[in-house]
Order: C-alpha cells, then sequence, then structure tokens
C-alpha cells in the first residue's frame, strides 16, 4: 500500500524548457513534504520542501507546488538544465516530522536534453 | 553531504554471515536512520534512532536490528545475512520537526 506515488519512472525535457514532476499521496496525515534529487553512486540530496499550510513555496529554479484537496503535489524546475538530470524523490511526512522519518515515492527519473 | 560517513561503501559477503555497517556524523542531529534503496521501491525506512539508546523499528526492519551507544554513531547490523538483503543502504541525519534529512553516500551491499 504504497502511501507515495510518483506515477512516471522517467521524464525528458529539451534543455531551456519547463520540468514538472508530480507525486500524489494518500495519508490525509501528512504535512510535510519534500523533494530529493539523486544522482548515480551518491545520496539523495534535498531540494525544496513545503508544509501543508502553504500551496506554494520557491527556490530559485525550483518551485513547488501543494493542492491538498487533491492529496497532489509537483516540483517545477525552469529553466531544465542537463546538470538537472538525476532521479527525483518526492517525500512526506506526519505531524510535521516530529519524529523525522519520511515516506518516499519510487522515484522519477529526469533527463535533460542539451 | 552534511558531515555523514557511511563504512564500507562496499561489502560483499556470504549468506549466513553477520554484516555490520556504520553510520558516522559530526553535526550533533538527535535522529539517525537508515534507508535502504531497491530498484521499484524507492528508499524504505528500516530503523530509526531518536537519541543515544533510543531505536524504533521502520517500515522493513525484519533481518536487521540497530544500535546508538553514542550521538555520533548508528550502526546497522544484519544478523544472518541473506539475498534478499543485497541493497544499496543509505544513513540519514536530521533534526527532526520539519527539518529535511541529510544523506550519506551509502553502502552497496552485496549478499551472494
Amino acid at each position: 500500500d504504497q502511501q507515495v506515488k510518483q506515477n512516471s519512472p522517467s521524464l525528458s525535457v529539451q534543455e531551456g524548457r519547463i520540468s514538472i514532476l508530480n507525486c500524489d499521496y494518500t495519508n490525509s496525515m501528512f504535512d510535510y513534504f519534500l523533494w530529493y534529487k539523486k544522482y548515480p553512486a551518491e545520496g539523495p540530496t534535498f531540494l525544496i520542501s513545503i508544509s501543508s499550510i502553504k500551496d506554494k513555496n520557491e527556490d530559485g529554479r525550483f518551485t513547488v507546488f501543494l493542492n491538498k484537496s487533491a492529496k497532489h503535489l509537483s516540483l517545477h524546475i525552469v529553466p531544465s538544465q542537463p546538470g538537472d538530470s538525476a532521479v527525483y524523490f518526492c517525500a512526506a511526512s506526519a505531524q510535521g516530522g516530529s519524529q523525522g522519518n519520511l515516506i518516499f515515492g519510487k522515484g522519477t527519473k529526469l533527463s535533460v536534453k542539451p | 553531504d552534511a558531515g555523514i560517513t557511511q563504512s564500507p561503501r562496499h561489502k560483499v559477503t556470504e549468506t549466513g554471515t553477520p554484516v555490520t555497517l556504520r553510520c558516522h556524523q559530526t553535526e550533533n542531529h538527535r535522529y539517525m536512520y537508515w534507508y535502504r534503496q531497491d530498484p521499484g521501491h524507492g528508499l524504505r525506512l528500516i530503523h530509526y534512532s531518536y537519541g543515544v539508546k533510543d531505536t524504533d523499528k521502520g517500515e522493513v526492519s525484519d533481518g536487521y536490528s540497530v544500535s546508538r551507544s553514542k550521538t555520533e554513531d548508528f550502526l546497522l547490523t544484519l544478523e544472518s545475512a541473506t539475498s534478499s538483503q543485497t541493497s544499496v543502504y543509505f544513513c540519514a541525519i536530521g533534526r527532526g520537526l520539519n527539518s529535511p534529512l541529510h544523506f550519506g553516500n551509502g553502502t552497496r551491499l552485496t549478499v551472494t
């Protein structure tokens, strides 16, 4: 029973265009959401987060949108760069992550073509 | 990489042997975690610790034990390794409430 779902295993985008990665969740108790980027042979790197009291958070080229009624969040990367090619994981926790443990999706592999 | 060191980085072991993976942090974070990453499964929590000698089970804890005798060290032990435990293991640290986890670079374990 997957609580955090990333339904697109892969996404290919042209350099300079927008990349949109999607994530759905089922647990209505989730109130803290994060995106991680992972390169091969490295650990996941934190990108951006959002708490359930907001519907948007922006950091440079990265914006996360949260739609609580639809239990959906998305990561927008504008403009996409070849160095953004990586696997992106969506993660969530309940109760503000008081214990900090996160539930992860299976990941989406983003390829940005020059 | 937020002051997290995992050792060893690679290990090959035989079925039935005990294996211990080590995670060491220099950030003095209260929380430490062990995750495993497998194709088609993303990252799954094995065990976590919320303080010295305080640990709890995660989603896939069967066959694993942990210990935390010092703030900076979190050990993951496979008492009797099985082929299903072939995986990449990631340690993570965090401050807890509304703060992201930071991950080490992983240990690739192969059980033959």
